[in-house]
Formats: structure tokens, sequence, C-alpha cells
């Protein structure tokens, strides 16, 4: 049972333009969401997150939209540059005791064409 | 500061064997958490250490444990290895719950 799902396992976008990756969870319990991006050979770099009560959280080019009654989380990356092509992960967990059991999606490889 | 290191990172072990594997947190992060990535089945928890104590534990047989030293240092443990097992182990840290994990490199472990 798969409780973050990323349904694209890769996304290809030119080089300037926006990046949106998705994410959706089953868990209504999860409030807390989180972006990670992963080259191969290194571990996952936190990139942003987002509490569940708030539906928008911005830094710099990264911005985390939750729509919590659709269960669905994206992130937008404006622009997109060469150095953002990576795996990107979405995460959840639940509650202020389960906080560091995270829950990832599948991952999307996202490719930034110059 | 210096981020979460893993030692060692690359490993091969043969199957019944057991291997340890250690992090080191983040100076002053008192959590760490250990996953599992495997191109199957993604990246999993396993169990996260506060305080040298086990906090939360995920679903994997009892062939894996850890501990947590007074210096937040963690070492995980894996006995009498399978050939699944064959996987990259992560760490990662953050000051307490509520707070985000920043990973270490992660330690290949090969199983023969």
């Amino acid at each position: 049972d798969q409780q973050v799902k990323q349904n694209s396992p890769s996304l290809s976008v030119q080089e300037g333009r926006i990046s949106i990756l998705n994410c959706d969870y089953t868990n209504s319990m999860f409030d807390y969401f989180l972006w990670y991006k992963k080259y191969p050979a290194e571990g996952p770099t936190f990139l942003i997150s987002i509490s569940s009560i708030k539906d928008k959280n911005e830094d710099g080019r990264f911005t985390v939209f939750l729509n919590k009654s659709a269960k669905h989380l994206s992130l937008h990356i404006v622009p997109s540059q060469p150095g953002d092509s990576a795996v990107y992960f979405c995460a959840a967990s639940a509650g202020l005791q389960g906080a560091q059991k995270l829950v990832f999606g599948q991952g999307t490889r996202l490719t930034i064409n110059p | 500061k210096a981020g979460v290191t893993q030692t060692p990172r690359y490993l091969i072990k043969t199957r019944g064997q057991q291997v340890t594997l250690s992090c080191s947190p983040i100076s002053g992060h008192r959590s760490v958490s250990w996953y599992q990535q495997t191109p199957g089945q993604g990246l999993q928890f396993l169990f996260e250490y506060f305080s040298e104590t086990q906090r939360n534990k995920g679903n994997f047989p009892g062939r894996f444990s850890g501990r947590q030293f007074s210096n937040s240092r963690s070492e995980m443990n894996v006995s009498t290895l399978e050939l699944g097992d064959s996987a990259l182990y992560l760490c990662a840290s953050s000051l307490s719950s509520g707070h985000s994990q920043y990973f270490g490199p992660g330690t290949r472990l090969l199983v023969l």
C-alpha cells in the first residue's frame, strides 16, 4: 500500500521554463511534507517543506503547493536550470512523535534540457 | 557545519554474515533516522533514535537493529545477511521532532 505516490517517473523540461513535479498521498494523518533532490551516489538533499496548516511555501526558485482536500502537493521550480537535473522525492510524516518517520514517494527523474 | 557522515561508504559481505554501519549526525542534532533504498521498494524508513532511545520503527524484521550513543552517533546492525539486504543505507539527522531531516551520503551494501 503506497501512501505517497509520484505518478510520473520522469519529466523533461526546457532550461528557463517552469518544472512542475506532482505528488499524491492517501493518509489523511500526514501533516508535514517535504521535497528532496537526489543525485546519483549521494544522499537526498532537503529542498523545501510545508506544514499542513499552510497551502504554499516559497524559497527562492522553489515553491511547494499543498491541496489538502485533494491530498495533492506539487513542487514548482522557476526558472529551471541544468543543475536541477536530478531525482526528486516527496515525503510525508504524521504527528509530532512520528515526524521523523518519513514516507517517501518513488521519485521523479527531472531532466533539464539546454 | 559538517554534514552527516556515514562509514563505510561501500561494503561487500556474503550471505549469513552480519554488518555494522555507522552514522555521525550534524553537530547539535539529537535525532538520527535510518532508511533503506532499493530499486524495487524505494526509500523505506527503518528506525529513529533520539536521546539513545528508539522512538520510531518501520516494518523491517528483527535482524535489523540499531543504537545511539550519548554523543548522538548511531550504528545500525544487520545480522544473518540475505541477498535482498543489498541496498543503499541512508542515515539522516535532525534537531528533534518536527524539524527537517538532513541525509548523509549513504553506505552501499552488496551481499553476495
